[in-house]
């Protein structure tokens, strides 16, 4: 099994622009969840889908953030506008039914100017 | 809420000595328990987990953690450390109600010296 897969592994842009992280979790699970880690706050839960449906969404930081799965083989992160506080690695995870074993994808370290 | 706390933000060692990492969690209730270690430059890999049954478990790599209900702990022990033992080591609960996520202690970083 490939894991799961977080694209681009390397983001850096500038204040104001878009920016659209990727994650395709381990094929079967059903659950995917979305973190960010900073040396301030540490890992944090940002949303959680279950069935492709957003279960729990009330760590997104605010508006500019939001997240989708449109099938249970994708999910975006998009931040509009980012801003410079807004840098750190974000963590994709899939689980599979009836477990709680998280499995992590290798991040996307997103650096806004 | 849920919270997780990991005392030790820095521990340094030298090689074959021993480690325990201290993690306790606010919850009264079921919970499931993780410990996850990341390597320098790479992402979070699953050492050990407790669900339930018997309170000791094994882990990869020679790690072992044991749960104490009372004390609402779940700290992380290997009896002889290794350079390659460096890395970030994060506490995780999530409590038994269906709710999935994970909360993640602040980690404690493991710095082994040859």
């Amino acid at each position: 099994d490939a894991g799961v897969i977080q694209s681009p592994r390397h983001e850096v842009t500038e204040m104001g622009q878009e920016v659209t992280l990727r994650c395709k979790p381990i094929s079967g699970h059903n659950s995917l969840f979305w973190y960010r880690q900073t040396m301030m706050r540490g890992l944090e839960l940002l949303i959680y889908f279950n069935n492709n449906v957003p279960i729990d969404d009330s760590g997104m930081p605010e508006d500019r953030f939001s997240a989708k799965m449109p099938n249970a083989s994708f999910s975006t992160l998009k931040i509009q506008p980012s801003e410079p506080r807004d840098s750190a690695v974000y963590f994709c995870a899939s689980s599979a039914t009836g477990t709680d074993t998280q499995y992590f994808g290798p991040g996307t370290r997103l650096t806004v100017l | 809420a849920q919270s997780v706390s990991q005392h030790n933000h820095h521990v340094i060692l030298s090689e074959a000595a021993s480690l325990e990492l201290g993690c306790n969690y606010s919850y009264g209730g079921t919970v499931n328990l993780f410990w996850y270690v990341q390597y320098p430059g790479q992402h979070l890999q699953l050492l050990l987990k407790y669900f339930s049954g018997d309170p000791l478990v094994k882990g990869i790599k020679g790690f072992e953690a044991e749960f104490i209900k009372s004390k609402f702990s779940f700290n992380l022990r290997k009896p002889s450390v290794q350079w390659s033992d460096t890395a970030e080591y994060f506490c995780a609960v999530n409590i038994d109600t269906g709710r999935r996520a994970l909360t993640f202690g602040s980690g404690t970083r493991l710095q082994v010296q040859p």
